[in-house]
Formats: structure tokens, C-alpha cells, sequence
């Protein structure tokens, strides 16, 4: 079944420790995103990535770092710079042609900072 | 800038009672209009869309017009169900002319429909 698949679904981690959250798609995608979810605050663009070896700050970027090195998968790492890291987070694609507009979900993976 | 606003919820409903969750947008050029939902403990999944004005984007028995002279795009369904209740969000995306392709969300609506 071709999908977006993010791991795991939740996770712990103790202040001041980085942590690095996947995201794989076998949708042969060209563009991936980042999106933070808090409660009452719908999502915020984090990081996106055009095409391979690319990719742009998003609106909240502070505290977080991405690569692109395969086009399947575009993890997300959290530092011990994020001042809030708790949270719910998104990972997204979509097709490269310009014209497509939507975007595609993972399940997301939810973030305890300790 | 650009910027979606949507109703606050929580909305509560009966199970069978018309559903509205009203979306109005602030962007320059002509936007793409989305509905995704998202269920408890899950990611996005669209609902519906529309791409240009007078556009109706439609789905499991939801509706949305999109409407540029009052720059709206609200949701509609004629009989909810329980299975319906979810988190709703409204969303924009403009043409920049550009590579990117960023969505702008609401805050989200949450739908609560009781049995």
C-alpha cells in the first residue's frame, strides 16, 4: 500500500536531548513538509523540502534541522534549542507537478518532552 | 499576509442535525480552498476542495462553495453522524508563481456529534 509513514507514534524524551523523528513515503513524491500541531493552534510549517538535497525553512524553524538525502524519507530532528518541543507532529508530501495542490498526511508522531 | 479563520468549536450536535463550520480567508491572488479532518489520535485526511470561485467541493455528504465575493468557504452537511465527529480545518493555498506549495490552516473546529 503506498503511504506516508511516520515513527513512532509516540515519543519520550528528556529535556535538553535531541530527538529525531521519521517520516517515509513510497508515494514517489517530490515534495515533503513538516508541520507542528498544538492544541487550539491548528499546524505551522516547520520545514519543507522541493526535491532532494534541497530544502526551506518554514514559518517556526527555531530549534529544528531536516535533511533530504533520499527522496523517500525526510526526517525531522528536534534539538535541545526548541524551547517547547512538546507536541504533535505532521509530516506531509505531495506530487512535484506545480498545478497538484494538496498535500498528503502521515499519522503523525506525538512528542512528550520530559 | 495570507490567513484562514474558521468558527470556534467546540460544535456539538445530535446525530442527524444540519452541520455548518464556517471558513472565511484573507489572500491575494486567486487561492485553492481545502477541508481536511482529522480523527482522534490521526493525521490529515482531505475532505473536499475547490480550485477556482463558484467552485462546490464535495465528499461523504459534505459540501463547501467556494465564495469569492464574500471570501468564504464554508462547510456544510446535511444529516451528521456519530462517525463524523472529528477535528475540521480550513485551508489556503495561493499561487505564488513560485516552487512552493504552502498550506496556510485554521485553528480547526472540533465536531462532536452525539448519539
Amino acid at each position: 500500500d503506498g503511504g506516508i509513514t511516520q515513527s513512532p507514534k509516540y515519543l519520550f524524551r528528556k529535556e535538553g536531548q535531541n530527538v529525531t523523528l521519521s517520516c517515509e513515503q513510497n508515494l514517489n513524491h517530490d515534495a515533503m513538509y513538516w508541520y507542528r500541531q498544538d492544541p487550539g493552534q491548528g499546524l505551522r510549517l516547520i520545514y519543507y523540502s522541493q526535491i532532494v538535497n534541497d530544502f526551506q525553512k518554514g514559518d517556526i524553524a527555531e530549534g529544528y534541522s531536516v535533511s533530504r538525502e533520499k527522496k523517500e524519507s525526510f526526517p525531522l530532528t528536534v534539538t535541545s534549542a526548541q524551547k517547547n518541543p512538546t507536541a504533535f507532529y505532521l509530516c506531509a508530501s505531495r506530487p512535484g507537478t506545480l498545478l497538484y495542490n494538496e498535500q498528503f498526511f502521515g499519522p503523525g508522531t506525538r512528542l512528550t518532552v520530559l | 499576509g495570507d490567513s484562514v479563520t474558521q468558527m470556534e468549536g467546540p460544535v456539538t450536535l445530535s446525530e442527524e442535525a444540519f452541520l455548518t463550520i464556517n471558513c472565511t480567508y484573507t489572500a491575494t491572488g486567486y487561492p485553492s480552498l481545502f477541508w481536511y479532518v482529522q480523527y482522534p489520535g490521526e493525521g490529515l485526511q482531505l475532505l473536499l476542495k475547490a480550485t477556482k470561485a463558484d467552485d462546490k467541493g464535495s465528499n461523504k455528504g459534505f459540501e463547501a462553495t467556494y465564495r469569492k465575493e464574500t471570501t468564504s468557504f464554508h462547510l456544510e452537511k446535511g444529516s451528521v453522524q456519530v462517525s463524523d465527529s472529528a477535528v475540521y480545518f480550513c485551508a489556503l493555498k495561493t499561487w505564488t508563481g513560485g516552487a512552493t506549495n504552502k498550506l496556510i490552516f485554521g485553528t480547526g473546529t472540533l465536531l462532536a456529534v452525539q448519539p
